[in-house]
């Protein structure tokens, strides 16, 4: 079964520093799609970046970019640039090998917090 | 933003009662889904659909069931609402686009069951 785990709870970063949202995953399946996800407090799901198992590169997304491990089956979120307006939960997902479906399994979620 | 409408958007009923959330697309994308969001737990994949009258359990699907008899309406039924279903559900929409095809999700709908 395919699993998501996001270990930090929270994370605090000053205002226009980098900070990296930690993500690991286990599946057996060769190919899957990785997902970030922001949730800010009016509670919508904002899509943020995208990784396939088979990219070569590391998805960038603006400030964001999708540091992709995989071997240490990992795909850390970096923001760049911290802004206010990044504070916010951010879930990572994953999805089973394509079927054209997009069944995202979540991970619990990071809390982020920009202080100024 | 994807088209995507849920209704209610808040709603608290008591133990025992029948529920129906709505989730409307006018964005004609084959496949839908209802979540569940829950502290600790993330989100959670109840049930899917990918096209009229085809609809499939998720992880978390008991007590629940759905039906699709449009395109674009997707509804999810608690027959017999319990404490454990106060929630927030979330609705989402994907379309077959590729390979980084993602999924647009409603605004949700905060479900309380005293």
């Amino acid at each position: 079964a395919q699993k998501i785990t996001q270990t930090q709870p929270g994370m605090f970063v000053q205002e226009k520093e980098a900070v990296t949202l930690d993500c690991t995953y286990d599946t057996s399946d060769q190919s899957y799609g990785l997902f970030w996800y922001k949730q800010p407090s009016s509670g919508e799901m904002i899509f943020l970046i995208y990784q396939g198992s088979y990219d070569e590169q590391n998805a960038t997304e603006g400030r964001y970019s999708l540091n992709f491990q995989k071997a240490r089956k990992s795909a850390n979120l970096v923001i760049s640039a911290s802004q206010l307006g990044d504070s916010a939960m951010y879930f990572c997902a994953m999805r089973e090998a394509n079927t054209g479906f997009q069944k995202l399994v979540f991970g619990t979620g990071t809390r982020l917090l920009v202080s100024p | 933003d994807a088209g995507i409408t849920q209704s209610p958007r808040h709603k608290v009923t008591e133990t025992g009662t029948p529920v129906t959330l709505r989730c409307h697309q006018t964005e004609n994308h084959r496949y839908m889904y209802w979540y569940r969001q829950d502290p600790g737990h993330g989100l959670r994949l109840i049930h899917y659909s990918y096209g009229v009258k085809d609809t499939d359990k998720g992880e978390v699907s008991d007590g629940y069931s759905v039906s699709r008899s449009k395109t674009e309406d997707f509804l999810l039924t608690l027959e017999s609402a319990t404490s454990s279903q106060t929630s927030v559900y979330f609705c989402a929409i994907s379309d077959v686009v590729g390979d980084t095809g993602e999924l647009f999700f409603g605004e949700g709908s905060r479900l309380t069951v005293l």
